[in-house]
C-alpha cells in the first residue's frame, strides 16, 4: 500500500497563528511518531503514539505543541501561537510495532514569518 | 542532545569508489537504523540492525554494529552519483522508549 503521507507539504504562516499538520500512517501500523528537523541537523523526536494514546511526549518543546490520534490512525500535530523558531520540517513516521523499522513521510515544511 | 554522532560530517568521492561512514552512540540500544535523505525532505529507511546482530547487508550496503564500542558503520560499495545524499544513523535506546535519536548526519557527494 501507500507510504506515510503528510499534508500540507508546505505551510507558511504568520507569527502568533495556529497551525495543524496532518499525518496519515501506513495502514495497520500501530506506532506513530512525530519529529522535527531544522536545517543541517538530524531529526529530533517530539511525540510517539501507540494506538490512540501518547506513549511518550517528552520531546514536545512546550505547551504550545499538542498532538492527537483519536482513532489510532491519522494524527494531527497542533501548534498554537506560532513563533519564528518553530520554522522547521515536521516529519511523521510509523512502524508496524515498536522497535521495528520506522518509515517516514515526506514532511511538512513550516515557515513562520 | 543527540545520541548518535556520525563521522565524517562530509565525504566527497568519485563514482565507483566505496564510501564508509561511522556512527557512535552513548547508551545501550534495542536497534540502530540507517537512513538516507535527499534535499532535506523525506527519510528513506536503509537498514535496521538489532543489538544482537553484528553485520547486515542490503544490495550495495553493508552495516556493522559493535555494541562493545557503541559504534556502527555504513559502507556503500561501488558508489553512484544517485547515492549523493545525507546519511543518518538513529538509535532506539533501551532507556528511551521507542523513539529514535538521530545524529547530525554525513553528507556524501559522489562525483560522476
Amino acid at each position: 500500500g501507500a507510504g506515510v503521507s503528510q499534508t500540507p507539504s508546505n505551510k507558511v504562516t504568520e507569527k502568533g497563528k495556529y497551525v495543524e499538520l496532518r499525518c496519515d500512517p501506513i495502514s495497520g501500523h500501530t506506532a506513530l511518531y512525530w519529529y522535527r528537523q531544522s536545517l543541517g541537523q538530524g531529526p529530533e523526536f517530539l511525540i510517539y503514539f501507540q494506538g490512540t494514546g501518547a506513549a511518550d511526549d517528552s520531546g514536545l518543546p512546550n505547551d504550545r505543541f499538542f498532538a492527537v490520534r483519536p482513532e489510532g490512525s491519522v494524527s494531527t500535530l497542533k501548534i498554537q501561537r506560532t513563533e519564528r523558531g518553530d520554522s522547521a520540517v515536521y516529519l511523521c513516521a510509523s512502524s508496524l510495532r515498536t522497535s521495528d523499522e520506522q518509515f517516514f513521510g515526506p514532511g511538512t515544511r513550516l515557515t513562520v514569518l | 542532545s543527540q545520541q548518535g554522532e556520525e563521522d565524517p560530517q562530509a565525504l566527497s568521492i568519485q563514482e565507483g569508489e566505496n564510501a564508509t561512514m561511522n556512527c557512535s552512540y552513548k547508551t545501550s540500544i534495542n536497534n540502530l537504523q540507517w537512513y538516507r535523505q535527499n534535499s532535506g525532505r523525506g527519510l528513506v529507511h536503509l537498514i535496521l540492525i538489532r543489538s544482537n546482530e553484528r553485520e547486515k547487508h542490503s544490495g550495495r550496503l553493508r552495516v556493522t554494529l559493535d555494541t562493545s564500542k557503541k559504534s556502527s558503520s555504513l559502507l556503500i560499495t561501488a558508489s553512484r552519483a544517485a547515492d549523493t545524499a545525507s546519511y543518518f544513523c538513529a538509535t532506539d535506546a533501551k532507556a528511551a522508549g521507542n523513539k529514535l535519536t538521530f545524529g547530525g548526519g554525513t553528507r556524501v557527494l559522489v562525483k560522476p
